[in-house]
């Protein structure tokens, strides 16, 4: 069955340090990749998705991806994190060419930003 | 528009208990779907629908029903509620086909106790 991983479960972090989440997902195929965040009593949102072509793929608020097929990985990154970045981010795959409507979450990373 | 929306925000149930959790959405999506987020977990889909009279049972669809006669609107329906399923839920519509870009929205959710 598939999975994804995300292994950092709590992150803490002050203004203006570096951010990298890790996501590593079990399928050989197809894969389309999705990084979601949760703001505070906010539903989640998109912030960037990958399906094919440029493995580095840019969301909003200056967040980015790296799909790395070699290592089954899609790490979200930003460079200076800031304190309204605080949120549960998820990880999220599917699998094949057409839409399913189904999404498989990874287990989610809270990332608290200390002012 | 509204988007998906979900209603209670909040409910406290006894075991035992039935209640309908409502979705709706105004995208004229054709897919929806109930997933359930539990700490450490993320997010596990409980059933999905592709078109009005269509449904499906996802990852973890016991304890659970639904049914889908409008193409707006999604209700869950928990049939004897346990504490186990004490969880907050997630409802999410996309268009429907089309290729594996096709991004889902999230209603705000409901946050279920059950005693």
């Amino acid at each position: 069955a598939q999975s994804v991983s995300q292994h950092n479960h709590h992150v803490i972090l002050s203004e203006a340090a570096s951010l990298e989440l890790g996501c590593n997902y079990s399928y050989g195929g197809t894969v389309n990749l999705f990084w979601y965040v949760q703001y505070p009593g906010q539903h989640l949102q998109l912030l960037l998705k990958y399906f094919s072509g440029d493995p580095l793929v840019k969301g909003i608020k200056g967040f980015e991806a790296e799909f790395i097929k070699s290592k089954f990985s899609f790490n979200l990154r930003k460079p200076s994190v800031q304190w309204s970045d605080t949120a549960e981010y998820f990880c999220a795959v599917t699998h094949g060419s057409s839409n399913t409507g189904k999404l498989i979450f990874g287990q989610g990373t809270t990332l608290q930003v200390k002012p | 528009n509204a988007g998906v929306t979900q209603t209670p925000k909040f409910q406290v149930l006894k075991t035992g208990q039935s209640m309908t959790l409502q979705c709706a959405q105004d995208m004229n999506h054709e897919y929806m779907s109930w997933y359930r987020q539990d700490p450490g977990m993320g997010l596990r889909l409980i059933h999905y629908s592709v078109g009005a009279g269509i449904t499906d049972q996802g990852e973890v669809p016991n304890g659970y029903n639904v049914s889908r006669s409008t193409t707006e609107d999604f209700p869950l329906r928990l049939l004897s509620a346990a504490p186990s399923q004490t969880s907050v839920y997630f409802c999410a519509s996309s268009y429907g086909g089309g290729s594996a870009q096709v991004e889902q929205f999230f209603g705000p959710g409901t946050r279920l106790t059950v005693l």
